[in-house]
């Protein structure tokens, strides 16, 4: 069985600054995809930034970029330079082989000006 | 294509009727999943098809729940004597598996309210 936890159910992070949402996982699989998905309020799911277990470097796109950490199941997505539109649900996800996605339980992220 | 779609946005229903969701994913997409999502929570997987056939269905899925995918193209998801438990939004997503394309596209749900 695949879990995802999420740890922090809020967050707040002012206009233009730096905010970090923890992520940690388990599986068996030896071969899995991370993804961090924003979900804005009555909007659909869209993919931020996914990360591939074999690979070492860090994934990064534009402002989002995580840190993987492979041994300790550890996969954490930084904003940089936060702006008003990145308020939204944040979900930390895995996948498999079947491709079937495990989401953890959100963290809400909330960006003061 | 603009993305994946779902009809209706919402549903509310008499508990004990019968609702039916439809969703047309990106056309390309050979794989098709259903997701549960209630307040508060991240989505949970109810069932997946490759092309026209159903690989798995989750523990979630009882016997009420049916779906699927005719001729590989768009998905229906079936709700029989609904339940106020039944409540929640329905996702559908839909990915080009083969390509280690597994980047699943969301629609934007069906919400379904059971009074």
């Amino acid at each position: 069985a695949q879990t995802v936890t999420q740890s922090q159910p809020e967050m707040s992070v002012q206009e233009a600054e730096t905010v970090t949402l923890s992520c940690t996982y388990d599986t068996s699989e030896s071969d899995y995809y991370l993804f961090w998905y924003k979900q804005p309020p009555s909007r659909q799911m869209i993919l931020v930034i996914r990360q591939e277990a074999y690979k070492q470097q860090n994934a990064t796109e534009n402002r989002f970029s995580v840190n993987f950490q492979k041994a300790a199941k550890s996969f954490s997505l930084k904003i940089s330079d936060s702006q008003l539109g990145d308020a939204a649900m944040y979900f930390c996800a895995l996948t498999g082989t079947a491709s079937k996605l495990t989401f953890g339980t959100g963290t809400r992220l909330q960006v003061t000006l | 294509d603009t993305g994946v779609s779902q009809d209706p946005r919402h549903k509310i229903t008499k508990r004990g009727q019968n609702v039916t969701f439809r969703c047309d994913p990106i056309s390309e997409h050979n794989r098709l999943y259903w997701y549960r999502q209630t307040l508060g929570q991240g989505p949970e997987f109810l069932t997946y098809f490759q092309n026209e056939a159903q690989l798995e269905k989750s523990r979630l899925l009882s016997d009420r729940f049916s779906a699927e995918r005719p001729k590989g193209s768009f998905s229906t998801l079936e709700i029989q004597r609904t339940e106020q438990g039944d409540s929640a939004m329905y996702l559908c997503a839909s990915s080009l598996v083969g390509l280690g394309g597994t980047e699943a596209f969301f629609g934007q749900g069906t919400r379904l309210t059971v009074v």
